[in-house]
């Protein structure tokens, strides 16, 4: 059975570091892109950045780049978000997420979507 | 950035209904399209990828449907545990990006 379990959060005051992590079990780590999401309480879903397979690839969004790191430990099966001066706006339940995908026939390029989710871990930023 | 924009943000309907929501992206994504339940408290789940796709153990009253900038996700004969949050993303272009959410609810 596929498992992501998130690790690592919690209360912290603005402009502090957090290191999420996240446990992957089940399935070949190695073999997928893995992603973070997060959702601030009553919001919707943001991306926050994705990795690849081998670590040599990384994506952020906007809103955390040059704030956040994305990496990933093949050998410990585990992802980790190191996130650093963190915001109020970046409180949220934070997910990790498999990046399945496909080749769709007819279609040029790949179909990716997030298969499987971890349960989250509440990053809380408050003085 | 692709934009995703979900209508309508909120849905009341019945069991036994028909239901559709649409999501409408700012430029072509093709097929890449993926749409996600959430449940209050619970992680996402993947209902349906490449637009149309059915994933696996999704039961088949969900569908989807679309290319290009229009896409609709549709669920047949509602059933109780359908009603929750619906996700549209995209996943043509990094950053992926998604709808702001339809919450489906008892009539």
């Amino acid at each position: 059975e596929v498992q992501l379990v998130e690790s690592g959060g919690g209360l912290v005051q603005p402009g502090g570091s957090l290191r999420l992590s996240c446990a992957a079990s089940g399935f070949t780590f190695s073999s997928y892109w893995m992603s973070w999401v997060r959702q601030a309480p009553g919001k919707g879903l943001e991306w926050v950045a994705n990795i690849k397979q081998d670590g040599s690839e990384k994506n952020y969004a906007d809103s955390v780049k040059g704030r956040f790191t994305i990496s990933r430990d093949n050998a410990k099966n585990s992802l980790y978000l190191q996130m650093n001066g963190l915001r109020g706006e970046d409180t949220s339940v934070y997910y990790c997420a498999r990046e399945g995908d496909e080749i769709l026939t007819g279609y040029v390029g790949t179909a990716s979507y997030f298969d499987k989710w971890g349960q989250g871990t509440l990053v809380t930023v408050s003085s | 950035d692709i934009q995703m924009t979900q209508s309508p943000s909120s849905l009341s309907a019945s069991v036994g209904d028909r239901v559709t929501i649409t999501c409408r992206a700012s430029q072509s994504i093709s097929i890449f399209l993926n749409w996600y339940q959430q449940k209050p408290g619970k992680a996402p789940n993947l209902l349906i990828y490449g637009a149309s796709s059915l994933q696996s153990g999704v039961p088949s009253r969900f569908s989807g449907s679309g290319s290009g900038t229009d896409f609709t996700l549709t669920i047949n004969n509602l059933q109780p545990e359908d009603f929750a949050t619906y996700y549209c993303q995209q996943s043509y272009i990094t950053p992926r990006t998604f709808g702001q959410g339809t919450k489906l609810e008892i009539k």
